[in-house]
Protein backbone atom coordinates (compact mmCIF):
# COMPACT_ATOMS: atom_id res chain seq x y z
CA UNK A 1 0.00 0.00 0.00
CA UNK A 2 1.54 3.58 -0.92
CA UNK A 3 2.36 5.97 1.45
CA UNK A 4 0.61 9.51 0.90
CA UNK A 5 -1.03 11.26 3.53
CA UNK A 6 -3.69 14.13 3.33
CA UNK A 7 -4.54 16.34 6.10
CA UNK A 8 -7.65 16.91 6.96
CA UNK A 9 -9.41 14.53 5.65
CA UNK A 10 -12.53 17.51 5.97
CA UNK A 11 -12.69 21.02 6.22
CA UNK A 12 -16.03 22.72 6.16
CA UNK A 13 -14.98 26.78 6.08
CA UNK A 14 -16.51 30.12 4.80
CA UNK A 15 -15.63 32.11 1.88
CA UNK A 16 -12.45 34.57 2.42
CA UNK A 17 -10.75 32.13 5.16
CA UNK A 18 -6.49 30.87 3.96
CA UNK A 19 -6.73 26.64 3.77
CA UNK A 20 -3.97 25.08 3.47
CA UNK A 21 -4.34 21.38 2.41
CA UNK A 22 -1.39 19.42 3.54
CA UNK A 23 0.23 16.30 1.10
CA UNK A 24 3.18 13.89 2.34
CA UNK A 25 4.65 10.94 1.25
CA UNK A 26 7.25 8.79 2.39
CA UNK A 27 8.13 6.65 -0.68
CA UNK A 28 10.95 9.30 -1.83
CA UNK A 29 8.68 10.03 -4.89
CA UNK A 30 10.14 13.07 -7.05
CA UNK A 31 6.88 13.79 -8.96
CA UNK A 32 3.77 14.73 -7.02
CA UNK A 33 0.43 15.99 -8.32
CA UNK A 34 -3.01 17.75 -7.63
CA UNK A 35 -6.39 16.68 -8.63
CA UNK A 36 -9.80 18.18 -8.38
CA UNK A 37 -12.46 15.17 -7.90
CA UNK A 38 -15.63 16.04 -8.70
CA UNK A 39 -18.36 13.13 -8.88
CA UNK A 40 -19.36 11.70 -12.64
CA UNK A 41 -15.85 14.36 -13.65
CA UNK A 42 -12.96 13.01 -14.69
CA UNK A 43 -9.73 14.23 -12.12
CA UNK A 44 -8.88 17.13 -13.20
CA UNK A 45 -5.12 18.08 -12.97
CA UNK A 46 -4.85 21.50 -11.32
CA UNK A 47 -0.85 21.36 -10.07
CA UNK A 48 2.59 19.00 -10.32
CA UNK A 49 5.78 19.25 -9.76
CA UNK A 50 8.69 16.96 -11.01
CA UNK A 51 11.19 17.70 -8.00
CA UNK A 52 12.12 20.49 -5.52
CA UNK A 53 11.67 23.86 -6.18
CA UNK A 54 9.64 23.26 -9.37
CA UNK A 55 5.78 23.75 -9.94
CA UNK A 56 4.04 24.05 -12.60
CA UNK A 57 0.19 24.40 -13.09
CA UNK A 58 -1.95 21.58 -14.51
CA UNK A 59 -4.84 21.74 -17.11
CA UNK A 60 -7.29 22.75 -14.84
CA UNK A 61 -6.71 26.95 -14.06
CA UNK A 62 -7.45 27.01 -10.58
CA UNK A 63 -6.79 29.63 -7.94
CA UNK A 64 -4.64 28.15 -5.71
CA UNK A 65 -1.04 27.56 -5.40
CA UNK A 66 1.56 25.05 -4.54
CA UNK A 67 5.25 24.53 -2.89
CA UNK A 68 7.98 22.11 -3.34
CA UNK A 69 10.48 22.79 -0.48
CA UNK A 70 10.66 18.83 0.58
CA UNK A 71 10.93 15.86 -1.48
CA UNK A 72 7.91 14.66 0.57
CA UNK A 73 5.71 17.62 0.94
CA UNK A 74 3.79 19.22 -1.63
CA UNK A 75 0.91 21.39 0.03
CA UNK A 76 -1.68 23.00 -1.69
CA UNK A 77 -2.69 27.07 -0.29
CA UNK A 78 -6.10 28.35 -1.17
CA UNK A 79 -5.52 32.25 -0.29
CA UNK A 80 -9.28 33.02 -0.08
CA UNK A 81 -11.95 30.47 -0.49
CA UNK A 82 -15.07 30.66 -2.13
CA UNK A 83 -17.54 28.11 -2.67
CA UNK A 84 -16.81 27.73 -6.04
CA UNK A 85 -13.62 25.49 -4.81
CA UNK A 86 -15.95 23.18 -3.22
CA UNK A 87 -15.11 19.73 -4.02
CA UNK A 88 -12.70 16.96 -3.61
CA UNK A 89 -8.67 17.42 -3.81
CA UNK A 90 -6.51 14.13 -4.53
CA UNK A 91 -3.04 14.61 -3.71
CA UNK A 92 -0.86 11.56 -5.92
CA UNK A 93 2.57 10.78 -6.25
CA UNK A 94 4.91 8.84 -8.61
CA UNK A 95 8.24 7.96 -9.17
CA UNK A 96 10.62 9.27 -11.56
CA UNK A 97 11.35 7.80 -15.32
CA UNK A 98 9.65 6.77 -18.34
CA UNK A 99 8.57 3.29 -17.27
CA UNK A 100 5.74 1.25 -15.85
CA UNK A 101 5.05 3.80 -13.29
CA UNK A 102 1.83 4.42 -11.49
CA UNK A 103 0.71 7.22 -9.57
CA UNK A 104 -0.17 6.18 -6.58
CA UNK A 105 -3.21 8.81 -4.42
CA UNK A 106 -4.05 9.84 -0.73
CA UNK A 107 -7.51 9.29 0.20
CA UNK A 108 -8.43 12.66 -0.50
CA UNK A 109 -9.74 16.22 1.17
CA UNK A 110 -12.74 16.93 0.77
CA UNK A 111 -13.08 20.80 1.17
CA UNK A 112 -16.74 22.43 1.82
CA UNK A 113 -16.65 26.62 1.24
CA UNK A 114 -19.58 27.90 3.11
CA UNK B 1 -11.39 18.82 -24.38
CA UNK B 2 -11.74 15.28 -22.61
CA UNK B 3 -8.65 13.13 -23.57
CA UNK B 4 -10.03 9.90 -22.38
CA UNK B 5 -13.59 8.96 -23.14
CA UNK B 6 -15.00 6.10 -20.67
CA UNK B 7 -18.42 4.47 -20.58
CA UNK B 8 -20.54 3.43 -18.92
CA UNK B 9 -21.19 5.43 -16.74
CA UNK B 10 -22.61 3.28 -14.11
CA UNK B 11 -23.27 -0.53 -14.57
CA UNK B 12 -24.71 -3.24 -12.38
CA UNK B 13 -24.01 -6.93 -12.82
CA UNK B 14 -25.45 -10.06 -10.82
CA UNK B 15 -22.49 -11.79 -8.65
CA UNK B 16 -20.53 -14.00 -11.15
CA UNK B 17 -21.41 -12.00 -13.91
CA UNK B 18 -18.22 -10.05 -16.67
CA UNK B 19 -18.55 -6.32 -16.48
CA UNK B 20 -16.86 -4.72 -19.03
CA UNK B 21 -15.84 -1.00 -18.75
CA UNK B 22 -14.65 0.81 -22.12
CA UNK B 23 -12.22 3.26 -22.83
CA UNK B 24 -11.09 5.37 -26.23
CA UNK B 25 -8.41 8.28 -26.60
CA UNK B 26 -7.46 9.92 -29.32
CA UNK B 27 -3.80 11.07 -28.56
CA UNK B 28 -1.21 8.57 -30.15
CA UNK B 29 1.13 9.90 -27.55
CA UNK B 30 -0.57 8.21 -24.82
CA UNK B 31 2.43 4.95 -23.82
CA UNK B 32 0.88 3.85 -20.77
CA UNK B 33 -2.76 2.81 -19.95
CA UNK B 34 -3.80 2.10 -16.33
CA UNK B 35 -6.75 1.19 -14.31
CA UNK B 36 -7.62 2.58 -10.70
CA UNK B 37 -10.18 1.27 -8.44
CA UNK B 38 -11.62 3.46 -5.98
CA UNK B 39 -13.74 3.29 -2.76
CA UNK B 40 -16.06 5.84 -1.02
CA UNK B 41 -13.97 8.18 1.19
CA UNK B 42 -10.64 6.36 -0.36
CA UNK B 43 -8.15 7.39 -2.99
CA UNK B 44 -8.11 5.62 -6.26
CA UNK B 45 -5.83 2.94 -6.31
CA UNK B 46 -3.92 1.41 -9.32
CA UNK B 47 -5.38 -2.16 -10.02
CA UNK B 48 -3.90 -3.02 -12.90
CA UNK B 49 -1.96 -1.37 -16.23
CA UNK B 50 -1.10 -2.08 -19.74
CA UNK B 51 1.51 -0.52 -22.45
CA UNK B 52 0.38 0.29 -26.32
CA UNK B 53 2.24 -2.91 -27.41
CA UNK B 54 0.37 -5.78 -25.87
CA UNK B 55 -2.63 -6.68 -26.67
CA UNK B 56 -4.32 -7.95 -23.11
CA UNK B 57 -3.12 -8.24 -19.68
CA UNK B 58 -4.75 -10.79 -16.70
CA UNK B 59 -4.35 -10.52 -13.12
CA UNK B 60 -6.20 -11.96 -11.05
CA UNK B 61 -10.01 -11.79 -12.30
CA UNK B 62 -9.04 -8.11 -14.07
CA UNK B 63 -8.19 -8.05 -17.43
CA UNK B 64 -7.68 -5.41 -19.69
CA UNK B 65 -8.25 -5.89 -23.57
CA UNK B 66 -6.17 -3.11 -25.74
CA UNK B 67 -7.26 -2.30 -29.57
CA UNK B 68 -4.15 0.45 -30.60
CA UNK B 69 -5.73 0.99 -34.37
CA UNK B 70 -9.01 1.36 -32.54
CA UNK B 71 -7.39 3.46 -30.29
CA UNK B 72 -9.54 1.94 -27.66
CA UNK B 73 -8.68 -0.57 -24.47
CA UNK B 74 -11.45 -2.11 -21.86
CA UNK B 75 -11.47 -3.80 -18.22
CA UNK B 76 -13.18 -7.17 -17.63
CA UNK B 77 -13.46 -8.71 -14.20
CA UNK B 78 -14.23 -12.29 -14.37
CA UNK B 79 -16.51 -13.88 -12.01
CA UNK B 80 -17.57 -10.39 -10.33
CA UNK B 81 -17.68 -9.96 -6.44
CA UNK B 82 -20.23 -7.87 -4.44
CA UNK B 83 -16.62 -6.54 -3.12
CA UNK B 84 -15.79 -4.98 -6.30
CA UNK B 85 -18.36 -2.82 -6.47
CA UNK B 86 -16.26 0.44 -6.56
CA UNK B 87 -15.77 3.36 -9.25
CA UNK B 88 -13.33 2.48 -11.86
CA UNK B 89 -11.14 4.42 -13.76
CA UNK B 90 -9.62 4.50 -16.51
CA UNK B 91 -6.44 6.44 -17.64
CA UNK B 92 -3.52 7.34 -20.22
CA UNK B 93 -0.27 8.47 -19.75
CA UNK B 94 1.59 10.95 -22.32
CA UNK B 95 5.38 10.54 -22.48
CA UNK B 96 5.43 13.93 -20.93
CA UNK B 97 4.73 11.48 -18.04
CA UNK B 98 1.05 13.67 -17.47
CA UNK B 99 -1.80 11.48 -16.83
CA UNK B 100 -5.60 12.00 -17.88
CA UNK B 101 -8.44 10.07 -16.82
CA UNK B 102 -11.73 8.71 -17.63
CA UNK B 103 -15.08 10.13 -15.96
CA UNK B 104 -15.40 7.07 -14.12
CA UNK B 105 -17.88 3.84 -14.04
CA UNK B 106 -19.61 3.08 -10.78
CA UNK B 107 -19.70 -0.48 -10.16
CA UNK B 108 -22.52 -2.27 -8.34
CA UNK B 109 -22.22 -6.16 -7.61
CA UNK B 110 -25.51 -7.48 -6.54
CA UNK B 111 -25.50 -10.13 -4.57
Amino acid sequence: EADIYQTPRYLVIGTGKKITLECSQTMGHDKMYWYQQDPGMELHLIHYSYGVNSTEKGDLSSESTVSRIRTEHFPLTLESARPSHTSQYLCASSEKGYGNQPQHFGDGTRLSIL
Amino acid sequence: QQQVKQSPQSLIVQKGGIPIINCAYENTAFDYFPWYQQFPGKGPALLIAIRPDVSEKKEGRFTISFNKSAKQFSLHIMDSQPGDSATYFCAARTTGNQFYFGTGTSLTVIP
